[in-house]
């Protein structure tokens, strides 16, 4: 089946700093990705829709400015949180929708993000 | 808008019991329905899915599920439970079978004991 890819799975940084988190579709091209949130013990809330080669579409409530992404290829979309504050530590997992078929979405493995 | 509930945060079973996991779902139209499971720090894992046809669906690991649109229910199923089944398992709908964007429900956390 169609493989999606997180880097990295984990990473620590300091308050005020700016964490890139990486998504590929490994086995075809997407030209659609979306990234979720799921915080300790919760569901995944979607929080953009990324399409490749044009601006993202975020949900109500998720601030863009502090969330960029970026999907400058078929094959990836970054997640840049900037100014990370210890309220932004969460699991972020990114999905890869194959245009093929029925357009299913394939999930990545996600990543842990500690804001000390 | 679509929405899904899973009405049982937290279930447990014992090793070799049957399970069922229910899901009730909300949408105006004919439902694209997903089971996903994940294990502890990991992402998630495609269990099953139901686009169309057949409305009892066989997926991976034993697992099955039913849709039943008088119920607006798509509860997941298993005759006998592995103790490597202990994981949260989430039901989701989706437009367009995934086009659009998918809506999870809070999950149910599987307990499997001895």
């Amino acid at each position: 089946g169609a493989v999606v890819s997180q880097h990295p799975s984990r990473v620590i940084c300091k308050s005020g700093t700016s964490v890139k988190i990486e998504c590929r579709s490994l086995d075809f091209q997407a030209t659609t990705m979306f990234w979720y949130r799921q915080f300790p013990k919760q569901s995944l809330m979607l929080m953009a829709t990324s399409n490749e080669g044009s601006k993202a579409t975020y949900e109500q409530g998720v601030e863009k400015d502090k969330f960029l992404i970026n999907h400058a290829s078929l094959t990836l979309s970054t997640l840049t949180v900037t100014s990370a504050h210890p309220e932004d530590s969460s699991f972020y997992i990114c999905s890869a929708r194959d245009p093929s078929g029925r357009g299913e979405q394939y999930f990545g493995p996600g990543t842990r993000l500690t804001v000390t | 808008a679509q929405s899904v509930t899973q009405p049982d945060i937290h279930i447990t079973v014992s090793e070799g019991a049957s399970l069922e996991l229910r899901c009730n779902y909300s949408y105006g139209a004919t439902p694209y329905l997903f089971w996903y499971v994940q294990s502890p720090g990991q992402g998630l894992q495609l269990l099953l899915k139901y686009f169309s046809g057949d409305t009892l669906v066989q997926g991976i690991k034993g697992f099955e599920a039913e849709f039943k649109r008088s119920q607006s229910s798509f509860n997941l199923r298993k005759p006998s439970v592995h103790w490597s089944d202990a994981a949260e398992y989430f039901c989701a709908v989706g437009a367009g079978g995934g086009y659009q964007k998918v809506t999870f429900g809070t999950g149910t956390k599987l307990q499997v004991i001895p």
